[in-house]
């Protein structure tokens, strides 16, 4: 069974520039869930979907952000305009059910703005 | 606020025991979870705690007291290969986590 994939696995973009995230979860893991880590500090949550559907997007930072998951499948998560603050590694993880309290992570994809 | 607290770094060696202690102060609490991490690989997870008491998965145990807000994760007969980052994090009951700052082991021969 394949593991949570993500790509690229690093993305090196100028202040100003988009970038796009892309997330693919094990196959028939409804809840997705992205998250980040700033160099230096702590793994934080930017949101969770549940199916296609985002049931928490509290840790979204702006509107910058935008997060989407097409027929509750792949996500993407697109970054426009990025700014220097954003660079850190961005997670994406998947579990069956929140009740089994196990996700699984993606490598990650290292970003990079300069 | 909402924290997690534990030690940035702990060494020892081969075939020692190291415990990683986690208090926390956060709402939702549902569960304790713990992972690892080795450089530039993806956060594996290790185990969870949903009620008081120890759990224990192989070489590693990890512990809750609710009432205290704490809980550690024991590693036993250390290895080179647990050299690693681990981090705890607290549970909601949607399943997000949300994570302490990690704690460096580093296994010396």
């Amino acid at each position: 069974e394949a593991g949570v994939t993500q790509f690229p696995s690093h993305s090196v973009i100028e202040k100003g520039q988009t970038v796009t995230l892309r997330c693919d979860p094990i196959s028939g893991h409804d809840n997705l869930y992205w998250y980040r880590r700033v160099m230096g500090k702590e793994i934080k949550f930017l949101l969770h979907f549940v199916k296609e559907s985002k049931q928490d997007e509290s840790g979204m930072p702006n509107n910058r952000f935008l997060a989407e998951r097409t027929g509750g499948t792949y996500s993407t998560l697109k970054v426009q305009p990025a700014e220097l603050e954003d660079s850190g590694v961005y997670f994406c993880a998947s579990s069956q059910d929140t009740r089994k309290n196990i996700q699984y992570f993606g490598a990650g994809t290292r970003l990079s703005v300069l | 606020g909402q924290s997690l607290e534990q030690p940035s770094e702990v060494t020892a060696v081969e075939g020692a025991i190291v415990q990683i202690n986690c208090t926390y102060q956060t709402s939702g609490f549902y569960g304790l979870s713990w992972y690892q991490q080795h450089d530039g690989g993806a956060p594996t997870f290790l185990s969870y705690n949903g009620l008081d008491g120890l759990e224990e998965t192989g070489r590693f145990s990890s512990f809750l007291s609710r009432s205290d807000s704490y809980g550690y994760l024991l590693l036993q007969e250390l290895q080179m290969k647990d050299s690693a980052s681990y981090f705890c994090a607290v549970i909601d009951s949607w399943g997000k986590l949300q994570f302490g700052a990690g704690t460096q082991v580093v296994v010396t021969p």
